[in-house]
């Protein structure tokens, strides 16, 4: 298996602009994570998914931040409009839920010019 | 509510002395605990989790972590560091019902000097 796999890897945009960040979980796995990395907040936890339907959005910081899951093999974070205060790693996440383990990939850097 | 600490932001240890990454927790209920370690520009790794059974619990790349109930501490430790091993090492909580997803510590950051 690839693992999970995110897209693109590094994204520069101009404030205002929307941003889609895209996630392909690991197949099978019935649970999906976003997770926000930056140097002042560590690792936060945005959204997550079951079944592909969100159980716990808690974490998503504003209403310009939206996250879907069409189906078990796809997600999309979506922020729109992007301001610089939302430049960090994006990661996702995906799970079995009988492994408890999250396999992650490998992020995109978002950069907000 | 649950939260991780990790009480060291950097910790340094020459090769092939033992090393220990400090970690404590919160969380109603049962614990569920997990180290990952991320190295630059990757995404996170899994190494070990703690669910049930035996407090000494093994994992990748010759790491162990110890689960001490009465002190809420789950330390990953190594008895003899590469160089290789140094990266940014993540401690992680939930608990055993309830939300699914994993609250992590703030990092620390392991340099082993040759």
């Amino acid at each position: 298996d690839a693992g999970v796999i995110q897209s693109p890897r590094h994204e520069v945009t101009e404030m205002g602009q929307e941003v889609t960040l895209r996630c392909k979980p690991i197949s099978g796995h019935d649970y999906l994570f976003w997770y926000r990395q930056t140097m002042m907040r560590g690792l936060e936890l945005l959204i997550y998914f079951n079944n592909n339907v969100p159980i716990d959005d808690s974490g998503m910081p504003e209403d310009r931040f939206s996250a879907k899951m069409p189906n078990a093999s796809f997600s999309t974070l979506k922020i729109q409009p992007s301001e610089p205060r939302d430049s960090a790693v994006y990661f996702c996440a995906s799970s079995l839920r009988q492994a408890q383990k999250a396999f992650f990939g490998q992020g995109t850097r978002l950069t907000v010019v | 509510a649950q939260s991780v600490a990790q009480p060291e932001d950097q910790v340094n240890v020459a090769e092939g002395n033992p090393l220990t990454v400090k970690c404590t927790y919160s969380v109603s209920g049962n614990p569920y605990l997990f180290w990952y370690v991320q190295y630059p520009n990757r995404g996170l790794q899994f190494l070990l989790k703690y669910i049930t059974g035996d407090n000494l619990v093994k994992g990748s790349y010759g790491f162990e972590a110890e689960f001490n109930k009465s002190q809420t501490s789950f330390h990953l430790k190594k008895p003899s560091a590469l160089v290789s091993d140094s990266a940014l090492y993540f401690c992680a909580v939930r608990a055993d019902t309830g939300r699914r997803a994993l609250t992590f510590g703030s990092g620390t950051r392991l340099q082993v000097q040759p």
